[in-house]
């Protein structure tokens, strides 16, 4: 049982360029996440989807876009990366937002924009 | 949005009961009480949550004040392995919109030999 997993792992972009994170999980739950963490700091939530074909957005939503493709799948997309998006991206999913239940992440990905 | 307020860090002796406290005086009466922690860089785990009641399970106890408005995290017998930042999280109202987990800066909870 593989969780959450999230692809890439690490990446380096360009100011400018566009990339977009995957996530996927295999527990059928109904809710995934994306959060952002910066050094020393505590994560803050990007967007979320509450249920297959909703999205809303977070704490620090500008600059990213999400797709929840399918139940399994919620990307992350970064249009044209800055420097002040370099930081630690983790995904997560829990059976239902509205609900009070565990949530499950992933093991991040590492970006960094020069 | 209720919010928390916890110590930057603490420090334990391997062992011993850790004991992390939570204060959230703004909580409202349908909110829970989350914990998670992170080991150094992985993505956070889940603890134990709880309403009222205290409650234990394999990892943690959690207690929780009768008027609700500070809890406290026990790790009975802390191990290194137990080093991490905890996060106390109260679960924001389902009814609001943009709800899901806000983590904070959390504890960074220090266990030495």
């Amino acid at each position: 049982n593989a969780g959450v997993t999230q692809t890439p792992k690490f990446q380096v972009l360009k100011t400018g360029q566009s990339m977009t994170l995957q996530c996927a999980q295999d527990m059928n739950h109904n809710s995934m996440y994306w959060y952002r963490q910066d050094p020393g700091m505590g994560l803050r939530l990007i967007y979320y989807s509450a249920s297959e074909g909703t999205t809303d957005k977070g704490e620090v939503p500008n600059g990213y876009n999400v797709s929840r493709l399918n139940k399994r799948e919620f990307s992350l997309r970064l249009e044209s990366a800055a420097p002040s998006q370099t930081s630690v991206y983790f995904c997560a999913s829990s059976e239902g937002v509205w609900m009070n239940t565990e949530a499950f992440f992933g093991q991040g990905t590492r970006l960094t924009v020069v | 949005d209720a919010k928390t307020t916890q110590p930057p860090s603490m420090d334990c002796a391997e062992g011993r009961a850790a004991n992390l406290p939570c204060n959230h005086s703004t909580i409202s009466g349908n909110e829970y009480v989350y914990w998670y922690r992170q080991i150094h860089s992985q993505g956070p785990q889940y603890i134990i949550h709880g309403l009222k009641n205290n409650e234990t399970n394999e990892m943690a106890s959690l207690i929780i004040t009768e008027d609700r408005k500070s809890s406290t995290l026990i790790l009975p017998h802390a191990t290194l392995r137990d080093t991490a930042v905890y996060y106390c999280i109260v679960r924001v109202d389902p009814n609001q919109a943009g709800t899901a987990l806000i983590f904070g800066k959390g504890t960074t909870l220090s266990v030495s030999s």
